[in-house]
């Protein structure tokens, strides 16, 4: 069963850490993505990867950055954490240039800033 | 004006109901997805639409392109279903790879 396997699936974290958000997919996917979603926003892109060591700001990518090392591993971080990062993240993956293919999930990690 | 709209917002029905949800889009796209999230919030993947119709079980998802409109029915509802359901589009050469979505439709189905 392809799979897109994120870290934790909550955490609590202080103010001012540094917080690290891991993603592996097992597809070979060339698309990886970081959103967060909170209550009457809808998902909101934070930032993608369309290769190793590539990646695109999305919408929201002020206090975060992110890193490819690897196809399969997509982090987020937190450089310093603020409660106004509070939030539910999601990662996903997806084929590159495959148009009409689908997008796979991760299970989502809820983080707590106090 | 969002790009994607959703409508209802919220949903309750009895077990057994037929259930629409409706999703509108103001982008060019090249196809249209239907997600679901359970409490939790993992999301799955129940269609991706560029025309026509497709059906999954209970589940049918249609697309109108020139009317810019798609729509997901539950036959046969049952709480299982309860959760929320999530229109997203790609927007025709928009940002590689990346969708736009709705804010959501949070349905509850009672016994």
């Amino acid at each position: 069963d392809v799979k897109v396997t994120q870290s934790s699936r909550y955490l609590v974290k202080r103010t001012g850490e540094k917080v690290f958000l891991e993603c592996v997919q097992d597809m070979d996917h060339e698309n990886m993505f970081w959103y967060r979603q909170d209550p009457g926003l809808g998902l909101r892109l934070i930032y993608f990867s369309y290769d190793v060591k590539m990646k695109e700001k999305g919408d929201i990518p002020e206090g975060y950055s992110v890193s490819r090392e690897k196809k399969e591993r997509f982090s987020l971080i937190l450089e310093s954490a603020s409660t106004n990062q509070t939030s539910m993240y999601l990662c996903a993956s997806s084929l590159m240039q495959a148009v009409n293919y689908g997008y796979t999930f991760g299970s989502g990690t809820r983080l707590t800033v106090v | 004006k969002n790009e994607v709209e959703q409508s209802p917002q919220n949903l309750t029905a009895q077990e057994g109901e037929f259930i629409t949800i409706n999703c509108s889009y103001s982008v060019g796209i090249s196809a249209l997805h239907w997600l679901q999230q359970h409490p939790g919030g993992g999301i799955v993947s129940l269609f991706m639409l560029s025309s026509g119709k497709k059906k999954h079980g209970r589940l049918i998802a249609t697309i109108n392109i020139q009317e810019k409109h798609s729509s997901l029915h539950i036959t046969a509802s049952h709480p299982r279903d309860s959760a929320v359901y999530i229109c997203a589009v790609k927007n025709y050469g928009g940002s590689q790879g990346n969708l736009i979505f709705g804010k959501g439709t949070k349905l509850s189905v009672k016994p």
